[in-house]
């Protein structure tokens, strides 16, 4: 069985950082394209990045650009996502994704970023 | 970037009934490698967004088969034959084709 498990979140305050990790099981991640997804409290879903398979390369929204990156350490089978610069827009829930164009087939279940003082 | 309009945005159903939730975009989804990626996803409250339709119209493993969905290029449709209680939540299109990817606003489904 996939599962996702997200940990890392919390509380941050404005300019600070989080990294978030994303740890797969039931499959290699080496083998599919993963992304981040958000969702602000009450709202609904951003995309926010999108690692192709071959690990070497990211896209990012532009909300995100140039303060996150999105990268793997194959050997745990684990993703993550460094955090920086951090905005009170950034605070969501943030969800692990297996899959990008065709939507995903997996989500985790969200781990929780709140940037405030 | 590609905006997706949802409609209605609430949609309250009898038990039983059929409903539909439609999603344009501004764009069309039809990618040059031949592939449509527009997506359905449905979230109940606090849980993660499960995907029910793939590729247009392709179901997920699970997914039952009240559940289907159409359409081609900027117009697309999910239909739900007879609506079932677990049915209740928000629904979300969503396009693969164009970065950044994009989400509709959601149409929160409710039984009457």
């Amino acid at each position: 069985e996939v599962q996702l498990l997200e940990s890392g979140g919390g509380l941050a305050q404005p300019g600070g950082s989080l990294r978030l990790s994303c740890v797969g099981s039931g499959f290699t991640i080496n083998n599919v394209g993963m992304s981040w997804v958000r969702q602000a409290p009450g709202k609904g879903l951003e995309w926010v990045s999108i690692l192709l398979e071959s690990g070497d390369r990211a896209y990012y929204a532009d909300s995100v650009r140039g303060r996150f990156t999105f990268s793997r350490d194959s050997s745990k089978n684990t993703l993550f996502l460094q955090m920086n610069s951090l905005r009170a827009e950034d605070t969501a829930v943030y969800y692990c994704v297996r899959g990008q164009s065709s939507g995903g087939d997996s989500w985790g279940q969200g781990t929780l970023v709140t940037v405030s003082t | 970037d590609v905006v997706l309009t949802q409609s209605p945005l609430s949609l309250p159903v009898t038990l039983g009934q059929p409903a539909s939730i439609s999603c344009k975009s501004s764009q069309s989804l039809a990618h040059s490698n031949g592939n449509t990626y527009l997506n359905w996803f449905h979230q109940r409250p606090g849980q993660s967004p499960r995907r029910l339709i793939y590729r247009v119209s392709n179901r997920d493993s699970g997914v039952p088969d009240r559940f289907s969905g159409s359409g081609s290029d900027t117009d697309f449709t999910l239909r739900i034959s007879r609506v079932e209680a677990e049915d209740v939540g928000v629904y979300y299109c969503m396009e693969g084709t164009h970065w950044p990817y994009t989400f509709g606003q959601g149409t929160k489904l409710e039984i009457k």
